[in-house]
């Protein structure tokens, strides 16, 4: 089993702006995804990457993904208060799906 | 838009009683997962199930715990005889696709309260 370890572990922005998440994981992969968590509450899906695919995009979300380097990164472009939140990147080979500490995105109005 | 519904979304409990968290998979998907979130904490994997049975397991997932299909639409998470330590709140998500094929979808959880 494995899981992403994210970084930074907390980003705070200005509304507007954009913010960008890294993630390294250990081991190869089938796909990677990313959720998201608004304070206490169950786990949005975000965005899902193959491990052929190498970057994916999807509204303001934009999404990289470095198999050779085992990393990943997602941009969230033009940030709002509302992206407020935990986000979390999930490697994925089998049924062990498995979070991180996240990276706590904090977006100043 | 499909949800995943659990109940009830609070649960007060004594110590050593056992309790039952229920949750309604999306009609179609496959995979099921529970997971707990001690406040504060990180999301703990705690296990996922396939085809009635559970596929993968965490170190947290010991014989306290279990869980089970019971009628093709619930699925549910069992703690025989609770401790405080098992304060949190459970979330249950379900995929259609194993192995991160497609995404999963996580219901809003029971905040369980053991005192």
């Amino acid at each position: 089993s494995q899981q992403g370890e994210e970084d930074p572990q907390a980003l705070s922005i200005q509304e507007g702006e954009n913010a960008t998440m890294n993630c390294s994981y250990k081991t190869s992969i089938n796909n990677l995804q990313w959720y998201r968590q608004n304070s206490g509450r169950g786990l949005v899906h975000l965005i899902l990457i193959r491990s052929n695919e190498r970057e994916k995009h999807s509204g303001r979300l934009r999404v990289t993904l470095d198999t050779s380097k085992k990393s990943s990164s997602l941009l969230i472009t033009a940030s709002r208060a509302a992206d407020t939140a935990s986000y979390f990147c999930v490697p994925r080979v089998n049924n062990d799906m498995r979070f991180g500490a996240g990276t706590r995105l904090t977006v100043k109005p | 838009e499909p949800e995943v519904t659990q109940t009830p979304s609070h649960q007060v409990t004594q110590m050593g009683q056992e309790v039952i968290l229920r949750c309604v998979p999306i009609s179609n998907h496959l995979y099921f997962y529970w997971y707990r979130q001690i406040l504060g904490q990180k999301v703990e994997f705690l296990v996922s199930f396939y085809n009635n049975e559970i596929s993968e397991k965490s170190e947290i997932f010991d014989d306290q715990f279990s869980v089970e299909r019971p009628d093709g639409s619930n699925f549910t998470l069992k703690i025989r005889s609770t401790k405080l330590e098992d304060s949190a709140m459970y979330f249950c998500a379900s995929e259609a696709l194993g192995q991160g094929n497609t995404e999963a979808f996580f219901g809003q959880g029971t905040r369980l309260t053991v005192v």
